[in-house]
C-alpha cells in the first residue's frame, strides 16, 4: 500500500520566480493538506482541499494557491517567490472527515529560494 | 487562536532510560491530539492518536495521556533506544479541519 507521496524531492528556485509542487494521497484518501515547515519550527497550516475545493485555509497569502484533481492528487502552487518561502514542504492525507482520522504525512518537497 | 507549547525543546539522556516529553495547548476545544516523530530532513511519521474522548493511547513502548480540561499532553517512550533519536512533534486537531503543531523536541539517545 502505496503511502503519501510528494514530487519533487528538492527544489531550487530564485526569487520572483513560481514553482509547483505535487502530492498524491495514501490510497483510500481523498482530503489533502498542505503545511509550511520551516527550519526549526514545527509546520503551519497552509490549506486543505476535499472534493476539489479549498475547504480551510491558514494564515497564507494569495501567492500560496492549490488544485486538488478527480483522482484526489494535490499541486500547491506558490507564484512571486520571497527568500521566506525556503521551507519543507509537507502533504498530508487523510479520509473524508478530517477531523477524527490520523493524517498520513509525505517526505515533503524542501524548496530553496536564492 | 489554538497555540501549542513543547517543553523541553531538546532532551538528551543515556540509552534505557525513560523519556517522557510535554505538550500544552490554550484551546481546550479539540477533537483530537496527534504525536509525531521527524528525523532530519524528512517527513513526519505518526506515533499516537488520541480522541477528545480518550484518556491515552499505547503502542509498544510508547504511551501518550492526554488532559483536555488542563491542556496538556505527555508522552512516554520507555526504555529509550539510541534509535528514538528524533523530534518529537505534537499536533492538536480542531474543527477546522486543520493540525496546530508545536515546535518540537529534538530527543538525543546516548548509547
Amino acid at each position: 500500500d502505496a503511502g503519501v507521496t510528494q514530487s519533487p524531492t528538492h527544489l531550487i528556485k530564485t526569487r520572483g520566480q513560481q514553482v509547483t509542487l505535487r502530492c498524491s494521497p495514501k490510497s483510500g484518501h481523498d482530503t489533502v493538506s498542505w503545511y509550511q515547515q520551516a527550519l526549526g519550527q514545527g509546520p503551519q497550516f497552509i490549506f486543505q482541499y476535499y472534493e476539489e475545493e479549498e475547504r480551510q485555509r491558514g494564515n497564507f497569502p494569495d501567492r500560496f494557491s492549490g488544485h486538488q484533481f478527480p483522482n484526489y492528487s494535490s499541486e500547491l502552487n506558490v507564484n512571486a517567490l520571497l527568500l521566506g518561502d525556503s521551507a519543507l514542504y509537507l502533504c498530508a492525507s487523510s479520509r473524508r472527515t478530517g477531523l477524527m482520522d490520523t493524517q498520513y504525512f509525505g517526505p515533503g518537497t524542501r524548496l530553496t529560494v536564492l | 487562536k489554538q497555540e501549542v507549547t513543547q517543553i523541553p525543546a531538546a532532551l538528551s539522556v543515556p540509552e534505557g532510560e525513560n523519556l517522557v516529553l510535554n505538550c500544552s495547548f490554550t484551546d481546550s476545544a479539540i477533537y483530537n491530539l496527534q504525536w509525531f516523530r521527524q528525523d532530519p530532513g524528512k517527513g513526519l511519521t505518526s506515533l499516537l492518536l488520541i480522541q477528545s474522548s480518550q484518556r491515552e493511547q499505547t503502542s509498544g513502548r510508547l504511551n501518550a495521556s492526554l488532559d483536555k480540561s488542563s491542556g496538556r499532553s505527555t508522552l512516554y517512550i520507555a526504555a529509550s533506544q539510541p534509535g528514538d533519536s528524533a523530534t518529537y512533534l505534537c499536533a492538536v486537531g480542531s474543527n477546522d479541519y486543520k493540525l496546530s503543531f508545536g515546535a518540537g523536541t529534538t530527543v538525543t539517545v546516548r548509547a
